[in-house]
């Protein structure tokens, strides 16, 4: 089935560390996306890729990083500068920038031990 | 910067009612979109639309975009349990840097059986 798959579901993060999260596409899409999800909040964009090997900064992109090697795939690491790192993190990916239908995946929630 | 503004913030319906959540913008947007979100789970798309006037529908949701473009409505009929969930609209600027894609808040549908 095509579709965007996130993992892992669940991810802890020690002090210090850094993690990543995997986003995989099948859908021959060429945009993808990364969003924070607070409790009660809105979707807030951290980075998004338009084509292999590009990749621009959001709205809050502070204490994270991303590659963009395949078209297929577009991980997010959460780097031991982002000082409130626990929330829903969720992929999503689009056929045409330009018009922006995004499609999106499971998510990956992201605690702090 | 663009901000959509989505109500209401949460509602609490029984079942077999109807239900309209609407968004609004002082900016224009080429395209609407709704999403619903279950917990823990990433915004499925609902419905998109692309004309000024435009009414479609999905089986029991209906959304309209505003004549003036800068506004779109969604409504559920016969509500039922399953419906629960976080409403989103999201609205796409196709002149953004990276489409542009503006997301509500949410609306929290409860219902009660």
């Amino acid at each position: 089935d095509g579709g965007i798959t996130q993992s892992p579901k669940y991810l802890f993060r020690k002090e210090g560390q850094n993690v990543t999260l995997s986003c995989e596409q099948n859908l021959n899409h060429d945009a993808m996306y990364w969003y924070r999800q607070d409790p009660g909040q809105g979707l807030r964009l951290i980075y998004y890729s338009q084509i292999v090997n590009d990749f621009q900064k959001g709205d809050i992109a502070e204490g994270y990083s991303v590659s963009r090697e395949k078209k297929e795939s577009f991980p997010l690491t959460v780097t031991s500068a982002q000082k409130n790192p626990t929330a829903f993190y969720l992929c999503a990916s689009s056929k045409d920038p330009a018009k922006n239908i995004q499609y999106f995946g499971a998510g990956t929630r992201l605690s702090v031990l | 910067g663009q901000q959509l503004n989505q109500s209401p913030q949460s509602m609490f319906i029984q079942e077999g009612e109807d239900v309209s959540m609407n968004c609004t913008s002082s900016s224009i947007f080429n395209t609407w979109l709704w999403y619903k979100q279950d917990p823990g789970e990433g915004p499925v798309l609902l419905i998109a639309l692309y004309k000024a006037g435009e009414l479609t529908s999905n089986g029991r949701l209906t959304a309209q975009f505003g004549i003036t473009r800068k506004d779109s409505f969604l409504n559920i009929s016969a509500s039922i349990p399953s419906d629960v969930g976080i409403y989103f609209c999201a609205g796409v600027n196709y002149g953004g840097s990276q489409g542009n894609l503006i997301f509500g808040k949410g609306t929290k549908l409860s219902v009660k059986p």
